[in-house]
């Protein structure tokens, strides 16, 4: 596609239900990101995809959320038994490789509203 | 512990007014720096820059690095008021894939 695409682009769910968000990254592009983006914070890294492995997850704030991609393409973040505190902005970004020297580029993002 | 720090965090500007953001970082195994421009959502790429001393241009925006004082500037020059948005820096260090954010600076441009 022409850029990246976020599904959907709002979400509200009560807190204790389980919410799944998409990523279409940009065709061809190797590499796939997701962020989280708080009321007032900078973006937070939450993981990274190289194909459909994930080099580093380091940034999954609890065992509640999960992220997987498959066929190379599509990735789906899931957030279990959401929390207040999951309400965020949540962006994805996908580059055409993985390295340091490629430009990541950004969808329009989630806002997750848990209530 | 890695740290990219925004200054200032805010600023008002009138059309016409440059402005220029900062950005220092302290971050493990540096390989590149890069800026983005957020409006509504998306952020949307500015530069990227890894080599210190060169200046890279795109219209009225500019930014350099400097590698050995750990910082970055990106200039604005003749604002207009379809410039006001958060500039968000962000560097790429050990884990190649992770970008790691500033908190942003807020730029609003007035009539």
């Amino acid at each position: 596609g022409a850029g990246v695409s976020q599904s959907p682009s709002n979400k509200v769910t009560e807190k204790g239900k389980d919410v799944e968000l998409r990523c279409d990254p940009i065709s061809g592009h190797t590499a796939l990101y997701w962020y989280r983006q708080s009321l007032g914070q900078g973006l937070e890294f939450l993981i990274y995809f190289q194909g459909n492995s994930a080099p580093d997850k380091s940034g999954l704030p609890s065992d509640r959320f999960s992220a997987e991609r498959t066929g190379g393409s599509v990735s789906t973040l899931t957030i279990q038994r959401t929390q207040q505190e999951d309400s965020a902005v949540y962006l994805c970004a996908s580059s055409f490789g993985g390295g340091a020297g490629e430009t990541q580029y950004f969808g329009p993002g989630t806002r997750l509203l848990v209530l | 512990e890695d740290k990219v720090v925004q200054s200032p965090l805010s600023l008002v500007v009138h059309e016409g007014d440059t402005v220029t953001l900062n950005c220092s970082y302290e971050v493990t195994n540096f390989r590149s720096l890069l800026w983005y421009k957020q409006e509504k959502k998306a952020p949307t790429f500015l530069f990227m820059l890894t080599s210190s001393g060169i200046e890279k241009k795109s219209g009225r925006l500019s930014s350099i690095l400097d590698k050995k004082e750990l910082f970055s500037i990106l200039n604005i020059t003749a604002t207009q008021t379809g410039d006001s948005a958060i500039y968000l820096c962000a560097v790429v260090g050990d884990s190649w894939g992770k970008l790691q954010f500033g908190a942003g600076t807020q730029v609003v441009v007035t009539p």
